[in-house]
């Protein structure tokens, strides 16, 4: 089955305890991206990648760092997360469509992460 | 920069009832506009897509047209369901990084 995973689904943490957010996808897809919802805010993109060892900022990028060693991995890596970290975070993938458009993007399950 | 505006919600309609969610964007160039259903617990998924002018994208009872000349790309379906309640999502593919989001709609189907 086609399908993105996260793990862990659900993490409570407290200030400064580093911490990573797996992603794996099984698509072959060369682009990969981390989102985070927010209420009132709709998703936001924090990095992307566009192929293995190929990253760059979103729109939201601070306090958050990424990694792309191979093609199916794309690991969220908090390094000392805050409060204001709390947040829904989405990982999602997609191959390269016509004229470098991303085709359509596939969502993994979400991770719910509360930092005290 | 580019930019997709959606009516907030929540928006509570009765079943069977004829379902409007609007929404416009602001972007350079033709983008590729899209509607993503999330449902309570779950994660994103791809409701349909449009990837050029006047094209309609559709599934599931859903229909958005791509309008150029209004940039919009307005949600409906004819008779809703309580199973259609559910958070959606307009977005665009912006340039080579991703999608910009809309902020969601609440859709709340009571039977």
């Amino acid at each position: 089955e086609a399908q993105v995973t996260q793990n862990p689904r659900y993490l409570i943490t407290v200030t400064g305890k580093k911490l990573t957010v797996t992603c794996s996808q099984n698509m072959n897809h060369e682009y990969m991206s981390w989102y985070r919802q927010d209420p009132g805010l709709g998703l936001r993109q924090i990095y992307y990648s566009m192929n293995v060892e190929v990253t760059d900022k979103g729109d939201v990028p601070e306090g958050y760092k990424v990694s792309r060693k191979e093609k199916r991995n794309f690991p969220l890596i908090l390094e000392s997360p805050s409060p204001n970290q709390t947040s829904l975070y989405f990982c999602a993938s997609s191959s390269f469509g016509g004229q470098g458009e991303r085709e359509t993007q596939y969502f993994g399950p979400g991770t719910r992460l509360l930092v005290l | 920069g580019d930019s997709v505006t959606q009516m907030e919600g929540p928006v509570t309609l009765s079943e069977e009832a004829f379902l409007t969610i609007n929404c416009t964007y602001t972007a350079t160039g033709y983008p590729s506009l899209f509607w993503y259903v999330q449902y309570p617990g779950e994660g994103l998924q791809l409701l349909l897509k449009a990837t050029k002018a006047d094209d309609k994208g559709s599934n599931k009872g859903f229909e958005a047209t791509y309008r150029k000349e209004t940039t919009s790309f307005h949600l409906e379906k004819g008779s809703v369901q309580v199973s259609d309640s559910a958070v959606y999502f307009c977005a665009l593919v912006r340039r080579a990084d991703g999608l910009t989001f809309g902020k969601g709609t609440h859709l709340i189907i009571q039977p």
